[in-house]
């Protein structure tokens, strides 16, 4: 089955400085992989998601992800940070089931 | 329209009583997911329901949590004999296709609590 490491568990960046939050994961096949974001009080928002096709994904609120298959890697991106950003990202993949795995999350802290 | 919604937002039980977890999905959606966060842990999937298909249990963690889905919209989800281990945000979320390659939109999710 497919599995997702989140290796960071908190992160603090200040505003206006870029993000990169790492995600890593384990599957025999093509996966799929999306970042969802939620922030306190409410539920999870899709960000982005990769299926197939260009490897570098846009998303919503200027995020951006790319799909690296030789480090299994699914990183994501946002070149300045705003407060409002302050929130806990998680990333997922599928495989050719119903079982979306989440990784244990990154909690971001933006520093004023 | 309104969004996926869940009830109660807060439950605190008893060890060894019965809980039910209701999740109303955004109408028209087909497809109706219930995962568990629980603290410092990634969403885990419980249960897939999709139109009148038999839905996937297989991440049922124990005989002590059903779901069901009445007409093809609200889920309730029960988990009997409750633990302290049960204690856990539970999250539902819905879409409009078949599988998760459709962008599920979540609930805000019950928090329960089991002393």
């Amino acid at each position: 089955a497919q599995s997702v490491t989140q290796p960071d568990i908190h992160i603090t960046v200040s505003e206006g400085a870029s993000l990169e939050l790492r995600c890593n994961y384990s599957y025999g096949a093509t996966p799929y992989l999306f970042w969802y974001v939620q922030s306190p009080g409410q539920g999870l928002q899709l960000l982005l998601k990769y299926f197939s096709g260009d490897t570098l994904v846009q998303g919503i609120k200027g995020f951006e992800a790319e799909f690296k298959r030789s480090q299994s890697s699914f990183n994501l991106r946002k070149p300045s940070v705003h407060w409002s950003d302050a929130a806990e990202y998680f990333c997922a993949v599928g495989g050719n089931n119903n079982d979306m795995r989440f990784g244990a999350g990154t909690r971001l802290t933006v520093k004023p | 329209g309104a969004g996926v919604s869940q009830s109660p937002s807060n439950k605190v039980t008893e060890k060894g009583k019965d809980v039910e977890l209701r999740c109303d999905p955004i109408s028209g959606h087909t497809a109706l997911y219930w995962y568990r966060q629980s603290l410092g842990q990634g969403l885990e999937f419980l249960i897939y329901f999709q139109g009148n298909s038999a839905p996937d249990k297989s991440g049922l963690p124990s005989d002590r949590f059903s779901a069901e889905r009445t007409g093809g919209s609200v889920s309730t989800l029960t988990i009997q004999r409750t633990q302290q281990e049960d204690s856990a945000v539970y999250l539902c979320a819905s879409s409009w296709g078949q599988g998760y390659q459709e962008t599920q939109y979540f609930g805000p999710g019950t928090r329960l609590l089991v002393l």
